[in-house]
């Protein structure tokens, strides 16, 4: 059973970069058919795509983000990281890894962390 | 970019009542939208697929239905456990959307 589970500071300072790591186990993050993902969630619900990586590195985000938003990924350790620059307390939120399962069979995200809490403030 | 919005955003029910939620798009697209469940403090869960493709593992109570521009989730005989928040989201166009949720309380 695929598990995700994300790791980094549940605290960052205005100006400074959101940075956190998902960690995978019980699968391959090599194997196609799967991008991986970050969603975040505010405060009373309101859930939003950052962006996601290939495993051979392309990577799709969000244009309300992108200026701001990198996503890389290292098979080797099966992990893949985010990394937000420039956060606001706008970026409070819960983030959430997860695996989109993206082939001909269909198109949604199957497994996800439990989700961090990311506070931004100084 | 794609607006979910679904209704009602609050919904009041009992066990055994069928329910039915509504998730309405800015612009028609095929079927690649799924539905969520979300208990407090946990992660969504994948319910539906593919605007009506059960995931595995889930009661079949649950079904869901549409295309273009309305879609639906229905719950046929309401359990204790189903009592939570359900999202639609769009997979068709960059960037995928969600909608704002539907909170199901118990009566």
């Amino acid at each position: 059973q695929v598990q995700l589970q994300e790791s980094g500071p549940g605290l960052v300072k205005p100006s400074q970069t959101l940075s956190l790591t998902c960690t995978v186990s019980g699968g391959s993050i090599s194997s196609g058919g799967y991008y991986w993902s970050w969603i975040r969630q505010y405060p009373e619900k309101g859930l939003e795509w950052i962006g996601h990586i290939y495993y051979n590195g392309n990577s799709y985000y969000n244009p309300s983000l992108k200026s701001r938003v990198t996503i890389s990924i290292e098979t080797s350790k099966i992990q893949f990281s985010l990394q937000l620059s420039s956060v606001t307390a706008a970026d409070t939120a819960v983030y959430h890894c997860a695996r989109y399962h993206y082939d001909s069979s269909g198109y949604y995200f199957d497994h996800w962390g439990q989700g961090t809490l990311v506070t931004v403030s100084s | 970019d794609i607006q979910l919005t679904q209704s009602p955003s609050f919904l009041s029910a009992s066990v055994g009542d069928r329910v039915t939620i509504t998730c309405r798009a800015s612009q028609g697209f095929g079927s690649y939208l799924a539905w969520y469940q979300q208990k407090p403090g946990k992660a969504p869960n994948l319910l539906i697929y593919a605007a009506s493709t059960l995931q595995s593992g889930v009661p079949s109570r649950f079904s869901g239905s549409g295309s273009g521009t309305e879609f639906t989730l229905t719950i046929s005989s309401l359990q204790p456990e189903d009592f939570a928040t359900y999202y639609c989201q769009q997979l068709n166009n960059y960037p995928i959307t969600f909608g704002q949720g539907t909170r199901l309380e118990i009566k």
